[in-house]
């Protein structure tokens, strides 16, 4: 059974910084990972969507890369913004279903 | 497009009733999952559709669960009898095919069950 492990559970930067979220998983054999954002009280909402045979996926300020081989993603957001606070959800996908992690709770203080 | 849409965004109801969610998917879209949120145990799969059929409902954790799709626009996950471990966010999402197209979700139900 995939297991999904996001570090730090929470983070608290400054408005500016750049920070990595982390995402690690059990059961490389993934056809693809998303990540997601999640406002409190909202769905969620698909930010990236790295295939297995990438190794990195970017959309504006935000780039995910992807280790299949040893079962880690990562996002990085470049220059936080007050509105980039949210909690962030990564999920690969295996055997045609998504496994979320439990999330990084995300603030980025003006 | 208005995105998948959900209701009633927030139920209250005491045990024993019955309870129904309900989703409108993205148009066009062929598949349709409907998950369930809480503080221990995270996102989980229960059911998904494809076609309006049912393809895996390995997640509907018991019998008093069900869901349905009687067509492409419309779904309903059913509770009967509700119990307070149900109390949870209720998420429906959609996609255009499971494996490269992104997942849009609802913005979900919160059901308490007292």
């Amino acid at each position: 059974k995939q297991e999904v492990t996001q570090i730090p559970a929470a983070l608290s930067v400054p408005e500016g910084e750049n920070l990595v979220l982390n995402c690690s998983f059990t059961d490389s054999a993934i056809y693809n990972l998303q990540w997601f954002r999640q406002d409190p009280g909202k769905g969620l909402t698909s930010l990236l969507l790295i295939q297995s045979s990438q190794r990195e996926q970017t959309s504006g300020r935000l780039n995910a890369s992807l280790d299949k081989s040893s079962g880690r993603s990562t996002l990085y957001i470049a220059a936080s913004q007050p509105g980039d606070s949210a909690t962030y959800l990564c999920a690969p996908l295996v055997a045609r279903q998504l496994t979320f992690g439990s999330g990084t709770q995300l603030t980025v203080l003006p | 497009d208005a995105g998948v849409i959900q209701s009633p965004r927030h139920e209250v109801t005491e045990m024993g009733q019955e309870v129904t969610l309900r989703c409108k998917p993205i148009s066009g879209h062929d598949y349709l999952f409907w998950y369930r949120q809480t503080m221990m145990r995270g996102l989980e799969l229960l059911i998904y559709f494809n076609n309006n059929v049912p393809i895996d409902d390995s997640g509907m954790p018991e019998d008093r669960f069900s869901a349905k799709m009687p067509n492409a626009s419309f779904s309903t996950l059913k509770i009967q009898p509700s119990e307070p471990r149900d109390s949870a966010v209720y998420f429906c999402a959609s996609s255009l095919g499971t494996l490269n197209s992104p997942l849009h979700f609802g913005n979900g139900t919160r059901l308490t069950v007292t």
